[in-house]
């Protein structure tokens, strides 16, 4: 089952852009990388999902490399309401979702 | 409004008495799945289905039991209770049969207890 890493936690301040990388060296043909946002004690809310190049919603942006086997989250001029967990998924694959333990940001004053 | 529901929202039982959690979607989704959330833990899947009468195990589906009679409906069953159980499990459906360029939807959730 192909499974993703990202970092535990990031911690940012309000107004900057916030990065989040996931990589998954074994995503396969048919995946979608999917990211999913969570506030505590909420069930996890889709953000944006995408499979090659960049993908731009209101929320977000999501870049992926030609090789797919990384991609980026972005999170333009964070406030501090997107203090959350972010979790990166490859959906497509199977039946089963792994999610991980995700990425804990908190955004600051 | 499109969404997915749980019953109850809170439950505090005793190991070894029987409870449901409901769960209940008005998307006329395909899929649906349990998962339970615990601090350091992350979400793990239970159980899911691709569609009435049809379940299958997720990463951790020991203690637990679903069922698929009707499209809309997906409850989770647990037999015994045990206190390793007590966590925040969540029920969620998505359109087509997971994966692709789909999305899953969760319900509020549950937080269950067993003393």
């Amino acid at each position: 089952l192909a499974k993703t890493t990202q970092p535990i936690s990031m911690d940012s301040y309000e107004g900057q852009e916030v990065n989040i990388t996931c990589s998954h060296n074994n995503i396969a043909t048919n995946d979608y990388i999917t990211w999913y946002q969570q506030f505590p004690s909420q069930g996890p809310r889709f953000i944006i999902q995408g499979y090659k190049t960049k993908v731009t919603n209101e929320v977000a942006s999501l870049f992926i490399p030609a090789d797919r086997k990384s991609s980026t989250l972005s999170l333009p001029r964070v406030s501090l309401s997107d203090t959350a967990v972010y979790y990166c998924l490859l959906t497509g694959g199977g039946n089963k979702l792994t999610f991980g333990t995700g990425t804990q940001l908190k955004v600051e004053l | 409004e499109a969404q997915v529901t749980q019953n109850p929202r809170y439950l505090i039982t005793v190991t070894g008495k029987k409870l449901t959690v409901t769960c209940s979607q008005n998307m006329n989704h395909e899929y649906m799945s349990w998962y339970r959330q615990d601090p350091g833990l992350g979400l793990r899947q239970i159980y899911y289905s691709m569609n009435v009468e049809v379940t299958d195990k997720g990463d951790v589906p020991e203690g637990y039991k679903v069922s698929r009679k009707e499209k809309r409906n997906f409850p989770l069953i647990l037999e015994s209770p045990s206190p390793n159980q007590t966590s925040l499990y969540f029920c969620a459906s998505s359109l087509l049969p997971s994966g692709g360029a789909d999305t899953q939807y969760f319900g509020p959730g549950t937080r269950l207890t067993v003393l």
